[in-house]
């Protein structure tokens, strides 16, 4: 079974822009969630989709938004791309309601320079 | 106040020996599940072991247990035989319950290191 997986693997870009992460969850999972993990400041919740539709999001400005595909993938975008944004960003992915496990992707670390 | 708190920021072990990293948490929801996480250098997460708070006994995972003790709030991971592939980062999580929107909560993590 194939696990979660993220594009791309490595991304840079310069502040100001904008970035475009990508998640596909394991087969049957229909939850996805993204997190942050940028250096001293340890893994913040940033959103969580399931069915399509955002189910909480986390403590983060309007400009780190995202969707949900009808088949389970995922898209984080993050507009206006500022220094602090540098960070691996980790997708997950669960099935809902019936299971509490995350189970991880590999994560994409974004440079923005 | 911290929701999970792992004040380990490093630990050494000799490889074969047990380890205990330590984790309390801090919740007044009665429903919420407590997890345990492997980071290498390599950066993916790992998902090792999960604790219910209802659930009556302590989980065990291959050569990972956890040791909860409800009624102090502690969830330390205790690792069994120590191999040089479990030097990484580990996190200890916490999932509240619906109202707080299914997301995980980690602590800070520790460094293990496991000498040869």
């Amino acid at each position: 079974e194939a696990g979660v997986t993220q594009s791309p693997t490595h991304l840079i870009k310069t502040r100001g822009q904008q970035a475009t992460l990508r998640c596909s969850p394991i087969s049957g999972h229909t939850s996805v969630y993204w997190y942050q993990q940028a250096l001293g400041l340890g893994l913040q919740f940033l959103l969580w989709y399931d069915e399509g539709e955002e189910r909480n999001r986390g403590n983060f400005p309007p400009r780190f938004s995202g969707r949900q595909f009808p088949n389970y993938s995922s898209e984080l975008n993050v507009n206006a791309l500022e220094l602090e944004d540098s960070a691996l960003y980790l997708c997950a992915s669960s099935l809902y309601g019936q299971s509490y496990e995350q189970y991880f992707g590999p994560g994409t670390r974004l440079t923005v320079t | 106040a911290q929701k999970i708190t792992q004040t380990q920021p490093g630990m050494f072990v000799q490889e074969k020996e047990a380890v205990t990293l330590d984790c309390t948490y801090d919740t007044s929801d009665p429903s919420y599940g407590l997890f345990w996480y492997k980071q290498p250098s390599s950066g993916e997460m790992i998902f090792l072991i999960y604790q219910g708070s209802y659930d009556q006994q302590n989980a065990t995972e291959g050569r990972y247990s956890l040791n909860f003790q409800k009624a102090r709030k502690s969830a330390n991971l205790v690792i069994s035989a120590s191999q040089l592939g479990d030097s990484a980062m580990y996190f200890c999580a916490m999932r509240e319950g619906k109202e707080y929107g299914n997301k995980l909560v980690f602590g800070a993590g520790t460094i293990l290191r496991v000498k040869s």
